[in-house]
């Protein structure tokens, strides 16, 4: 079984200053772990993926996230935040034996205030 | 490149009525998904098809929704009759492999927004 916890449904930061958005994950399975990002009425884009390669992963606009087996996490950072990073940011895990499905979490939002 | 595209963006039915969404995945690719969204929660899997076979349809309440994918290319997802809480945002996503496997990336959709009153 998978499962995937964001651990904070909002938060605030203000410009310019760092975002940390947390995830932890549970895998039966070597995962595969994806950040998705949702701005209003648009579609989910993709982050960044880690793929059992290099455990910290970089990704589009400054973010990145570093894969922490020991502690199952899979945490979300950017040094600095900017306005229109404001939206909606969801962890999933996949991973399994034969039929592969994503599993998202139930995502954070993430407000940059001016 | 262009990417998943979906239509209609908007409906508004009231219960007991029918409706269908329609998708088009990005080109060649083999795998379709159909995901429902409720507010304030992450989407949830309906239905898989690989090509046009259905691989994991375990969470699609089947006595009111049904897909079908035509000629492995587009798809259609139609609930007849609807209820007050399939009111949700259904999403579509495609991605390249024909045998997904965990590493696969998902391309979505910007998705349907459903209202049933």
């Amino acid at each position: 079984a998978q499962s995937v916890t964001q651990l904070d449904s909002h938060v605030s930061v203000s410009e310019g200053t760092p975002v940390l958005l947390r995830c932890n994950y549970s895998s039966s399975y070597s995962p595969s772990l994806f950040w998705y990002v949702q701005h209003p009425n648009k579609g989910l884009q993709l982050l960044l993926k880690y793929t059992s390669a290099a455990t910290l992963v970089k990704g589009i606009n400054g973010f990145e996230a570093e894969f922490k087996k020991s502690e199952t996490s899979f945490h979300l950072t950017k040094p600095s935040a900017h306005m229109s990073d404001a939206a909606e940011y969801f962890c999933v895990v996949s991973s399994g034996s034969g039929t592969y499905k994503y599993i998202f979490g139930t995502g954070t939002r993430l407000k940059v205030l001016a | 490149e262009a990417g998943v595209a979906q239509s209609p963006r908007y409906k508004i039915i009231e219960k007991r009525q029918s409706v269908a969404f329609w998708c088009n995945p990005i080109s060649g690719h083999a795998t379709l998904y159909w995901y429902q969204q409720i507010l304030g929660q992450g989407p949830k899997l309906l239905i898989q098809f690989q090509n046009n076979g259905v691989v994991d349809d375990s969470q699609l309440p089947k006595d009111r929704f049904s897909a079908e994918r035509l000629k492995g290319v587009d798809s259609t997802l139609k609930i007849q009759p609807a209820k007050l809480e399939d009111s949700a945002v259904y999403l579509c996503a495609s991605s390249l492999g024909a045998r997904a496997g965990a590493q696969e990336t998902q391309y979505f959709g910007p998705g349907t927004r459903l209202l049933v009153l």
